[in-house]
């Protein structure tokens, strides 16, 4: 089936410290999203890619479209304990008449006090 | 703008026993989508909603789950009876009827469920 892969599975970080993980599938997907899941809440929304190759920025998190459209990354610069959460990559395919969001597993963001 | 509203936040039951959950979408919001998230994993759809009408029910657990969006606004997910492997966090979403190929949807708190 169409799966998202991300790795690391976790990362334990100090503060300050710049974070990178990406998202990789056997399959071609024309977007790339990345929520973000803080402890009992819902994903919000992180950064979206439309375009191969395509770089965008919202604050101290930065993403990448892959030029394979196989992949996505994901970086944070400076961590802040407020980043401590679940990061998703996650992409629509067309299937059965219908887009559906194909999700990541995730990967777990803690910060070591 | 006040976002998607989920009751009940937490609720244990036995299994066998039944369970149904609540979810108002953003003002506005065409389509709605419940979501099942176990532990450790993504989101995973049940079922999505667009107006009043089921656009993808594949992955709902028929025999044991139900959704219904009467009016196109709010929704209940009905499960009935629930086993252990349940046990997880239901989401519910919405977005514009123009987004869904670009997946930007928008969750609510969610509402987790303990089977025992």
């Amino acid at each position: 089936g169409q799966q998202l892969n991300q790795s690391p599975q976790s990362m334990f970080i100090q503060e300050g410290e710049d974070v990178s993980m990406n998202c990789t599938s056997s399959s071609i997907f024309n977007t790339w999203l990345w929520y973000k899941q803080d402890p009992g809440e819902g994903p919000v929304l992180l950064i979206a890619l439309y375009k191969a190759g395509e770089l965008t920025s919202n604050g101290r998190l930065t993403a990448q479209f892959g030029i394979t459209r196989k992949d996505s990354f994901l970086n944070i610069s400076a961590s802040i304990p407020s980043d401590v959460g679940i990061y998703f990559c996650a992409g629509p395919r067309f299937m059965d008449s219908n887009y559906q969001l194909i999700w990541g597993a995730g990967t777990k963001l803690i910060i070591k006090p | 703008e006040a976002g998607v509203a989920q009751s009940p936040r937490y609720k244990i039951i036995e299994k066998r026993q039944s369970v149904a959950f609540w979810c108002n979408p953003i003002s506005g919001h065409a389509t709605l989508y419940w979501y099942q998230q176990i532990l450790g994993q993504g989101p995973k759809l049940l079922i999505q909603f667009q107006n009043n009408g089921v656009v993808d029910d594949s992955q709902l657990p028929k025999d044991r789950f139900s959704a219904e969006r009467l009016k196109g606004v709010d929704s209940t997910l009905k499960i009935q009876p629930a086993k252990l492997e349940d046990s997880a966090v239901y989401l519910c979403a919405s977005s514009p009827v123009y987004s869904p190929n670009t997946g930007e949807l928008f969750f609510g708190e969610g509402s987790r469920l303990t089977v025992l």
